[in-house]
C-alpha cells in the first residue's frame, strides 16, 4: 500500500522557534510537494520539488524554506515561526502530472 | 486569472436523499480536473479524474461529470460514511500545478 508519512500529526511551537516538518514517501516518486490548508481556502502551495536537492517556489513561500537531500525525504522548515503560520500542513508525492498522494497531514499551533 | 469555485461551502442530507456538489472552473485550458475526498484530521484522497468534456467517472454512490465550465460530483442514496469534505482541483493547461476550490463539507444525517 502506498505511503506518503508525516513525521508529527500535532506540534505546537513557540513564535521565534525554528521549525521542521518532515515528510517521506515510498513510492519512489520525483514530485513532492508541501501544502497549507486553512479553513475556507484552498489547498495553497508552499514549495515543490522535482527531483533530489532541487526545489521551487509555490505560490506563498514567504517564511518558509525546504531541503531534498534524498528522493524519498522532503523536509519544510520555518525559519522562524510566527502566529500566522498556524495552520494544517499537507506533503503529498507524484509521479509526473498524475494524482497526488498525501500524508495525514501536521497542525501546527504557533503561540 | 484561473480559479475554482466550489458549491456550496457545507450540505447537510439525510441518508437517501440524493443530491450534487457542483466545481465550477476559469482557466486557460485544461489537463485535468481532480476530485478528491478529506476526513477530518487526515490528508485528502484521491477519487477521480476527468481530462474531458462529457467525461464521466463512478466509484460506490459517487459520480463525477464534467462540462466546458464546471463539473459535478452525484452522491445518490449517500449513507453516514459518505461524510466528509470534497474538494476539487483543476490543472490549468499554462502550468503543471493544480489549482484548488475551497471544498465542499457534506454531512449525512442518519
Amino acid at each position: 500500500d502506498v505511503k506518503v508519512t508525516q513525521s508529527s500529526r500535532y506540534l505546537v511551537k513557540r513564535t521565534g522557534e525554528k521549525v521542521f516538518l518532515e515528510c517521506v514517501q515510498d513510492m519512489d516518486h520525483e514530485n513532492m510537494f508541501w501544502y497549507r490548508q486553512d479553513p475556507g481556502l484552498g489547498l495553497r502551495l508552499i514549495y515543490f520539488s522535482y527531483d533530489v536537492k532541487m526545489k521551487e517556489k509555490g505560490d506563498i513561500p514567504e517564511g518558509y524554506s525546504v531541503s531534498r537531500e534524498k528522493k524519498e525525504r522532503f523536509s519544510l522548515i520555518l525559519e522562524s515561526a510566527s502566529t500566522n503560520q498556524t495552520s494544517m500542513y499537507l506533503c503529498a508525492s507524484r509521479t509526473g502530472r498524475e494524482k497526488l498522494f498525501f500524508g495525514s497531514g501536521t497542525q501546527l499551533s504557533v503561540l | 486569472e484561473d480559479q475554482v469555485t466550489q458549491s456550496p461551502e457545507a450540505l447537510r442530507l439525510q441518508e437517501g436523499e440524493s443530491s450534487s456538489l457542483n466545481c465550477s472552473y476559469t482557466v486557460s485550458g485544461l489537463r485535468g480536473l481532480f476530485w478528491y475526498r478529506q476526513d477530518p484530521g487526515k490528508g485528502p484522497e484521491f477519487l477521480f479524474t476527468l481530462y474531458s468534456a462529457g467525461e464521466e467517472k463512478e466509484k460506490e454512490r459517487l459520480k463525477a461529470t464534467l462540462t466546458k465550465k464546471e463539473s459535478f460530483l452525484h452522491i445518490t442514496a449517500p449513507k453516514p460514511e459518505d461524510s466528509a469534505t470534497y474538494l476539487c482541483a483543476v490543472l490549468p493547461g499554462s502550468n503543471y500545478q493544480l489549482i484548488w476550490g475551497a471544498g465542499t463539507k457534506l454531512i449525512i444525517k442518519p
